[in-house]
């Protein structure tokens, strides 16, 4: 079963705009993770966030973790096209992702020029 | 990006034949893994690998049987292929836990 859930399934807005997706999870884990995807290709690790850590920042990137009430969000400021793309969250159980990560189904993502 | 070639990218088969894929990793990492995305599902595990001759079932193993006689190769074979193992499928490696993983292109698999 799908552990993780995105939210929403798709969003789109003007180039320049944030841009915050949401996820929730089921059961305690020991870090989630932010990856991307563009059409055709594989996912791309963006962020990774310890279950001991709130909030992280990377580049344009802002992701937060609430443990309390297993959710995480994640910001991209200032959206350019090339943003245009689907963002998975991924979960690791308390395994640590030895075997294997939980993904949400995805938010797609797109930005208008 | 770390080194990591799938093949092949493309396969269109027939109900009831073998299919193998095949995951290549130049990073000497210890973790493999196989997923399959499809729509309205995200990435299912399909079966990974914590070592050579070392491997176990993920969520949707049915039908799935792999091997890794070598560090770099991962394989995913579908020993009877049926038309709802059509998918895309995600090989990933990582060297350590609590790390991220890093993906392969993928490849698109159409069994007709």
């Amino acid at each position: 079963s799908q552990q993780g859930e995105e939210d929403p399934q798709a969003l789109s807005i003007q180039e320049g705009e944030n841009a915050t997706m949401n996820c929730s999870y089921k059961t305690s884990i020991n870090n989630l993770q932010w990856y991307r995807q563009n059409s055709g290709r594989g996912l791309v690790h963006l962020i990774l966030i310890r279950s001991n850590e709130r909030e992280k920042h990377s580049g344009r990137l802002r992701v937060t973790l609430d443990t309390s009430k297993k959710s995480s969000s994640l910001l991209i400021t200032a959206s350019r096209a090339a943003d245009t793309a689907s963002y998975f969250c991924a979960t690791d159980g308390t395994g640590g992702g030895a075997d294997g990560l939980t993904f949400g189904k995805g938010t797609h993502l797109i930005i208008q020029p | 990006d770390a080194g990591i070639t799938q093949s092949p990218r493309h396969k269109v088969t027939e109900t009831g034949t073998p299919v193998t894929l095949r995951c290549h990793q130049t990073e000497n990492h210890r973790y493999m893994y196989w997923y399959r995305q499809d729509p309205g599902h995200g990435l299912r595990l399909i079966h990974y690998s914590y070592g050579v001759k070392d491997t176990d079932k993920g969520e949707v193993s049915d039908g799935y049987s792999v091997s890794r006689s070598k560090t770099e190769d991962f394989l995913l074979t579908l020993e009877s292929a049926t038309s709802s193992q059509t998918s895309v499928y995600f090989c990933a490696i990582t060297g350590q836990i609590n790390q991220p993983q890093h993906f392969g292109d993928g490849t698109r698999l159409s069994i007709l």
